[in-house]
């Protein structure tokens, strides 16, 4: 089944603690992004990532970081998170522009508490 | 720049009555424009999207929108509302030139059906 795997799903961490929300996809999608949810903002791009050894910044990339090493892998990290990253987290991939398949696959997501 | 301005935040309906979920958007160059639903405790899926051609799109669970360029909307419409359709809904645009990484959310809009 063509799918994207976050984890943990639900997380609760102290400010300071340094924590890795790990994504996964199995459909060789070059395109892969990270989104985080909040009330009444819809989602924001976070960090996304071209292709393989190459990451862009979003519209909110203060206090994390990404790093794709494989194709199928897309890690987001959190140095030292704060309550203001206490959202919703979802990880997206998707298919090649060129054919008009502008079209992401999400993540079921991952809520972290950051208290 | 591309914007997406999804109007209410939360629409309530019957049961049975017709959904009208509204989206207008802002492009420089002709849109692609998506809607994804967010079941409860999951990721986005699509539901529909519009590249070229036909403007009227069909999409899953009975739902379609209509590309308007006159009016620079995408609405989303269902004409029977079922309890299974209480979800949040994201119209989304991008464009032909650009990537995936340049998709636009909009805030969402919360669909609730009384029974």
């Amino acid at each position: 089944e063509a799918q994207v795997t976050q984890n943990p799903r639900y997380l609760i961490t102290v400010t300071g603690k340094k924590l890795t929300v790990t994504c996964s996809q199995n459909m060789n999608h070059e395109y892969m992004s990270w989104y985080r949810q909040d009330p009444g903002l819809g989602l924001r791009q976070i960090y996304y990532s071209m292709n393989v050894e190459v990451t862009d910044k979003g519209d909110v990339p203060e206090g994390y970081k990404v790093s794709r090493k494989e194709k199928r892998n897309f890690p987001l990290i959190l140095e030292s998170p704060s309550p203001n990253q206490t959202s919703l987290y979802f990880c997206a991939s998707g298919g090649d522009s060129l054919s008009g398949a502008n079209v992401l696959t999400f993540g079921a997501g991952s809520r972290l508490t950051v208290l | 720049a591309q914007s997406v301005t999804q109007l209410g935040s939360h629409v309530s309906v019957s049961e049975g009555a017709l959904v009208l979920l509204r989206c207008n958007y802002s492009s420089s160059v002709p849109p692609y424009l998506f809607w994804y639903v967010q079941y409860p405790n999951q990721g986005l899926q699509l539901l529909l999207k519009y590249t070229t051609g036909a403007t009227l799109v069909k999409g899953i669970n009975g739902f379609e929108a209509e590309f308007k360029k006159s009016e620079t909307s995408f609405h989303l419409t269902k004409p029977s509302a079922h309890m299974s359709d209480a979800a949040e809904y994201f119209c989304a645009v991008s464009d032909l030139t650009s990537s995936a990484s340049k998709i636009i959310f909009g805030s969402g809009t919360r669909l609730s059906i009384r029974p």
